[in-house]
């Protein structure tokens, strides 16, 4: 069974459009993360909710709007995408904010053209 | 914000032992992580330290000194295998626990 997924695995779109990726888990957590990991390979934190409560929202253009419907799912809405998005986004699960260790997804690769 | 660092790449070879140091500042320290990453695929669990002292696990072992801001990885006994890029991350209970990640090491285990 896997623990966190993501669909889809990889994702290429042209400039402009509006895209989504999302993520379950299946482990009980209550706390779900969007991470970007860009070209350079820096792992940065973008969102994180607990029990459907958004916790962090670091600086994230406007454009990016997470979404979570139950504890179990949270999405990841982009509006208006540019060549700067381009980049592995990985879905992240933890059983509580500062309840060990996170779970990671296996990521979604998007290319912005 | 946190500084994290860690050296960018480490070679070694099979077999043999290779410690992996990351440093970093936090107002709000609650607890250091260690990661794996193999090339394409998510960043894998290793070790967790909140506690000053060594923590083992098999083969991999992994150090704090919190009045340091300073910790290690140790890997023992390299296999082909633990070529893959490691990460430090720090949880702020300042900052909502967030988890801050350092650059990543990039480690080759050459036969």
């Amino acid at each position: 069974d896997t623990a966190v997924s993501q669909t889809p695995k990889y994702l290429v779109t042209q400039m402009g459009n509006d895209k989504s990726i999302k993520c379950e888990q299946n482990l009980g957590h209550d706390t779900m993360y969007w991470y970007k990991q860009d070209s350079k390979k820096f792992l940065k934190i973008m969102f994180s909710y607990n029990n459907k409560e958004l916790i962090i929202n670091e600086t994230v253009p406007n454009r990016f709007s997470p979404k979570s419907p139950d504890k179990a799912h949270l999405n990841l809405h982009i509006n208006s995408l540019e060549l700067g998005d381009s980049a592995v986004y990985f879905c992240a699960s933890s059983k509580g904010l500062a309840g060990g260790e996170q779970y990671f997804g296996p990521g979604t690769r998007l290319t912005v053209t | 914000g946190q500084n994290i660092d860690q050296p960018t790449e480490m070679t070694a070879t099979e077999g043999a032992i290779v410690q992996i140091n990351c440093t970093y500042q936090t107002s709000g320290f609650n607890g250091l992580f260690w990661y794996q990453q193999h090339a394409g695929e998510a960043p894998t669990f290793l070790s967790y330290n909140v506690l000053d002292g060594l923590e083992e696990k098999g083969r991999f072992s992994s150090f704090l000194s919190r009045s340091k801001g300073y910790s290690y990885l140790l890997l023992k006994e390299l296999q082909m295998k633990d070529s893959a890029s490691y990460l430090c991350a720090v949880r702020d209970r300042k900052s909502d626990y967030k988890l801050s990640f350092g650059a990543g090491t990039t480690v080759t285990v050459r036969a």
